[in-house]
C-alpha cells in the first residue's frame, strides 16, 4: 500500500463541472501539497496546506489532520485545467516529499 | 528570481555511457531535492541537500547514480554507465526552511533522460 494514496486516478469531467480530488496518507506529515503537473514536465505547486482550508480562484484544498486526507475542488472546470494533479506529503521526521501517483484530469469543451 | 532551472532539459544517450544534469535552485533556498519520475507514475525521491550537506538519500540512488552540491547553490546528480531503466525524467526542486515561504517547494521543469 502506498504511503500517499489518490483518488480517482483519471477523471474526465464537462467544462463548467465541480470536480474533488482526494488524497489519503498514511504517514505523519508536517504539510501536504497540491501540485500541478502539465504535459512535458513541469510542476507549478497549487497548495501547501497543514490544516483547514485554502483557497485560491477558482482552486480550493481541504486538509483533515485527523483523518489523514486532503481534497482538491475545482470550481467551473475548464479545458485549461486539464493536467495531472498530485498530492504530496511532506514528511514530519523527514524532509522528503512523498507522491502519490496523481490523477490525470482531463475538462472537456 | 528565474525559480528552479535544469540544464539539460532533454538528453539522450547510448547505454554504457556517463550523464550528468545539473540544477540551480533559488538563490535563497538551503534545501534542494532530486526524484525521478517514470511515465504514469509520480515523482519517486532520490536524495536531498541543506546547504551542501547530502542529508538522505533512496535505495533507488544506486552506486551508479550520485549526487553533489559543493557550496550549497547548484547541485549535480551524475550517473554512471546508464541502463535502459534509468530513462525516466529527473525532477529538482528548492525550498527554504522557515521563513516567509515556509515550506512551499519549488520544482524545476525536469531533465528527460533518454537511453538508448
Amino acid at each position: 500500500k502506498n504511503e500517499v494514496e489518490q483518488s480517482p486516478q483519471n477523471l474526465t469531467a464537462q467544462e463548467g463541472e465541480f470536480i474533488t480530488i482526494n488524497c489519503s496518507y498514511s504517514v505523519g506529515i508536517s504539510a501536504l501539497h497540491w501540485l500541478q503537473q502539465h504535459p512535458g514536465g513541469g510542476i507549478v505547486s497549487l497548495f501547501m496546506l497543514s490544516s483547514g482550508k485554502k483557497k485560491h480562484g477558482r482552486l480550493i484544498a481541504t486538509i483533515n489532520i485527523q483523518e489523514k486526507h486532503s481534497s482538491l475542488h475545482i470550481t467551473a472546470s475548464h479545458p485549461r485545467d486539464s493536467a495531472v494533479y498530485i498530492c504530496a506529503a511532506h514528511g514530519g521526521a523527514t524532509n522528503k516529499l512523498i507522491f502519490g501517483t496523481g490523477t490525470l484530469l482531463a475538462v472537456q469543451p | 528570481d528565474t525559480g528552479v532551472s535544469q540544464d539539460p532539459r532533454h538528453k539522450i544517450t547510448k547505454r554504457g555511457q556517463n550523464v550528468t544534469f545539473r540544477c540551480d535552485p533559488i538563490s535563497e533556498h538551503n534545501r534542494l531535492y532530486w526524484y525521478r519520475q517514470t511515465l504514469g507514475q509520480g515523482p519517486e525521491f532520490l536524495t536531498y541537500f541543506q546547504n551542501e550537506a547530502q542529508l538522505e538519500k533512496s535505495r533507488l540512488l544506486s552506486d551508479r547514480f550520485s549526487a553533489e552540491r559543493p557550496k550549497g547553490s547548484f547541485s549535480t546528480l551524475e550517473i554512471q554507465r546508464t541502463e535502459q531503466g534509468d530513462s525516466a525524467m529527473y525532477l529538482c526542486a528548492s525550498n527554504r526552511r522557515g521563513g516567509l515561504s515556509g515550506n512551499t517547494i519549488y520544482f524545476g521543469e525536469g531533465s528527460w533522460l533518454t537511453v538508448v
